[in-house]
């Protein structure tokens, strides 16, 4: 039982390149949703998901975009990189989100834009 | 707008001591609160505590919920170095689908 998988662990880009960070669950689960933690700042909502072909944007979505085409996969993609968006992301998912069950984390995605 | 506050920001104790740490919200129709626990990598779920479940205790760790206060600690007793982490505070409110997280309490456990 994998539960969230994050790819890549790590990654450098240059600033205004493009790329997609992948997570996959195998949990069967609706909600869905991506976060950065940066030092002092805690955890942010970036983009969330609750089933598939259903997305909506958190605290922080600018220059993110997401899609859900299935339940399993939400990747989180970078359209051009800016040095601001070097930060630690995660992924997570829950049953439903009405269901009192946590999210659980994937181990994350740590980004450095140059 | 929806906010999560944890004190202290960062701890420094000696294993065996007693911590406690504080989480105080403002969130429009409060649904649940979370505790997470963050060593290197992805937090783990520790509590979470509802209006049906204010109190919640897992061998040297418990939790408790002030609705009327609008807060929280989480207790660890005798801590061990094993207890050095980032510890995330976070609550969800009916009105949306969002879980928001304070900026967490650094507690560093030295022998």
């Amino acid at each position: 039982n994998a539960g969230v998988t994050q790819t890549p662990k790590f990654q450098v880009l240059k600033t205004g390149q493009s790329m997609t960070l992948q997570c996959a669950q195998d949990m069967n689960h609706e909600y869905m949703s991506w976060y950065r933690q940066d030092p002092g700042m805690g955890l942010r909502l970036i983009h969330y998901s609750v089933g598939a072909g259903i997305t909506d944007q958190g605290e922080v979505p600018n220059g993110y975009n997401v899609s859900r085409s299935t339940t399993e996969d939400f990747p989180l993609r970078l359209l051009s990189a800016a040095p601001s968006q070097t930060s630690v992301y995660f992924c997570a998912s829950s049953r439903t989100r009405n269901s009192n069950q946590p999210q659980h984390f994937g181990d994350g995605t740590r980004l450095s834009i140059l | 707008e929806d906010k999560v506050v944890q004190s202290p920001l960062s701890l420094v104790v000696h294993e065996g001591d007693t911590v406690t740490l504080n989480c105080s919200y403002e969130v429009t129709n409060f649904r649940s609160l979370l505790w997470y626990k963050q060593e290197k990598k992805a937090p783990t779920f520790l509590f979470m505590l509802t209006s049906s479940g204010i109190e919640k205790k897992s061998g040297r760790l418990s939790s408790i919920l002030d609705k009327k206060e609008l807060s929280s600690i989480l207790n660890i007793t005798a801590t061990q170095t094993g207890d050095s982490a980032i510890y995330l505070c976070a609550v969800e409110s009916y009105n949306t689908d969002k879980l928001i997280f304070g900026t967490g309490t650094r507690l560093q456990v030295f022998p």
